[in-house]
């Protein structure tokens, strides 16, 4: 079946990197986006930035920019997501989600979720 | 402050319908699509509908989308227990370049 396994739990200091991954299987890796969407504690959906998998071109939402780095390895279908300068408000729940087909008609809908990757930041 | 704007919560007894609003503008809502997703206490976030009103498959015709303008509707009928959770729009915002959600509704079913 489709699915896409991430990585788990990770504890950060301040000013860390952390790299969150996401094994995809059940379909054909290379044809759909990939987006990351995070969730602080008891807060909503922040959608990150979406791949492509296939040419490994990248978007990043501003907030973002500078921070965050989207990269993936197509011999084990796999992407992953590095976000640096962690600080104490980057401390949530990192999704990874399928995106739309991309020589597909524009949905923007993420139809397959991982099953999320807590990533604390504490000094 | 989130660029989709929804109601913190709504409540209806089981067996009733209720709805939840998104509220945009003509930089996201009104020239996109939206999606809805459904995210069970503790769960996963779920594709509800997409493309304004389509269910996928496995998705209940209990759940329908509707999409007016600058505004996006997801109703549900027959309320069950069951469908307690948070619900969050979604659309593309060509301004910001990205995919904005709304902040959420929690669903209490009474």
């Amino acid at each position: 079946q489709v699915q896409l396994v991430q990585s788990g739990a990770e504890i950060k200091k301040p000013g860390a990197s952390v790299k969150v991954s996401c094994e995809a299987s059940g379909y054909s890796f290379s044809l759909y986006y990939m987006v990351w969407v995070r969730q602080a504690p008891g807060q909503g959906l922040e959608w990150m930035g979406v791949m492509n998998p296939k040419g490994g071109s990248t978007s990043y939402a501003q907030k973002f920019q500078g921070r965050v780095t989207m990269t993936r390895d197509t011999s084990t279908s796999t992407v992953y997501m590095e976000l640096s300068s962690l600080r104490s408000d980057d401390t949530a729940v990192y999704y990874c989600a399928r995106g739309d087909l991309i020589l597909g008609p524009v949905r923007d809908a993420f139809d397959v979720w991982g099953q999320g990757t807590m990533v604390s930041v504490s000094s | 402050q989130s660029v989709l704007t929804q109601p913190p919560s709504v409540s209806a007894a089981p067996g009733q319908q209720v709805t939840i609003s998104c509220s945009g503008s003509s930089s996201n809502i009104e020239n996109s699509l939206v999606s809805w997703y459904r995210q069970l206490p503790g769960t996963v976030p779920e594709l509800l509908i997409s493309e304004n009103s389509k269910r996928p498959s496995g998705i209940p015709d209990r759940f329908s989308g509707s999409k007016s303008g600058t505004s996006a509707t997801l109703a549900i009928t027959g309320l069950q227990t069951g469908d307690e959770a948070d619900y969050y729009c979604a659309a593309w915002d060509n301004g910001l370049r990205a995919i904005v959600f709304g902040r959420g509704t929690k669903l209490t079913v009474l």
